[in-house]
């Protein structure tokens, strides 16, 4: 299985949205609700911040959000801050019942 | 709060078997609908999903590593285990334990510090 897809960089000003895509087949992303996104920091542990698609766990800032189209997802942050400059992962349940992450997106806060 | 703390070699010769430990304190990995996985990630690369074990010991894992993988439990110790035999320099990587979000098995939550781990001679 290969990894989802995911654009190596974004970047948008503070203030901004910036979007993230992720893109995988039928077998994974297009197949089924079980999309997240993790939000990893340098020399941190990974860090959920949305699940079922567009669920955000008990603390995560309503600026992100999630959606879905076909073998796509996308991660959305508006009001862009600082802090949020950190790597993006995307993961979805495979059809095998496994988990397939993305290579990841690198968030850079101008 | 659950919390999660990897432990193990940090040198693995080539060919050896890599074995680490994620020691679980705040729940207990036999009870309750939960699933406690793998992850590893080579240095400024992305996020591996190797496997995970249900609380009732059964096991699912990543298709490209499942011959060389194998996860368990040991719930007197509170704690669960990788086993990654015939390790080459790809192997060498930080590895994560993380335990899953209530009943799924994709989602995780809680996370360790990580560990790493380098194959060398």
């Amino acid at each position: 299985q290969s990894a989802l897809t995911q654009p190596a960089s974004v970047s948008g000003s503070p203030g901004q949205s910036i979007t993230i895509s992720c893109t995988g087949t039928s077998s994974d992303v297009g197949g089924y609700n079980y999309v997240s996104w993790y939000q990893q920091h340098p020399g941190k542990a990974p860090k959920l911040m949305i699940y079922d698609v567009s669920n955000r766990p008990s603390g995560v800032s309503n600026r992100f959000s999630g959606s879905k189209s076909g073998n796509t997802a996308s991660l959305t942050i508006s009001g862009l801050q600082a802090e949020d400059e950190a790597d993006y992962y995307c993961s979805s349940y495979t059809s095998t019942s496994t988990v397939l992450f993305g290579g990841g997106t690198k968030l850079t806060v101008l | 709060q659950v919390q999660l703390q990897e432990s193990g070699p940090g040198l693995v010769k080539p060919s050896q078997t890599l074995s680490l430990t994620c020691a679980v304190s705040g729940g207990s990995i036999n009870s309750g609908s939960y699933f406690w996985s793998w992850i590893r990630q080579p240095a400024g690369k992305g996020l591996e999903w190797i496997g995970r074990m249900y609380t009732s010991g059964s096991t699912n894992y990543n298709p490209s590593l499942k011959s060389r993988v194998a996860i368990s439990g040991d719930a007197s110790k509170n704690q669960f285990s990788l086993k990654l035999s015939s390790v080459t320099a790809a192997d060498t990587a930080i590895y994560y334990c993380a335990r899953h979000l209530y009943g799924s098995g994709t989602y995780l939550v809680y996370w360790g510090q990580g560990t790493l781990v380098t194959v060398s001679s």
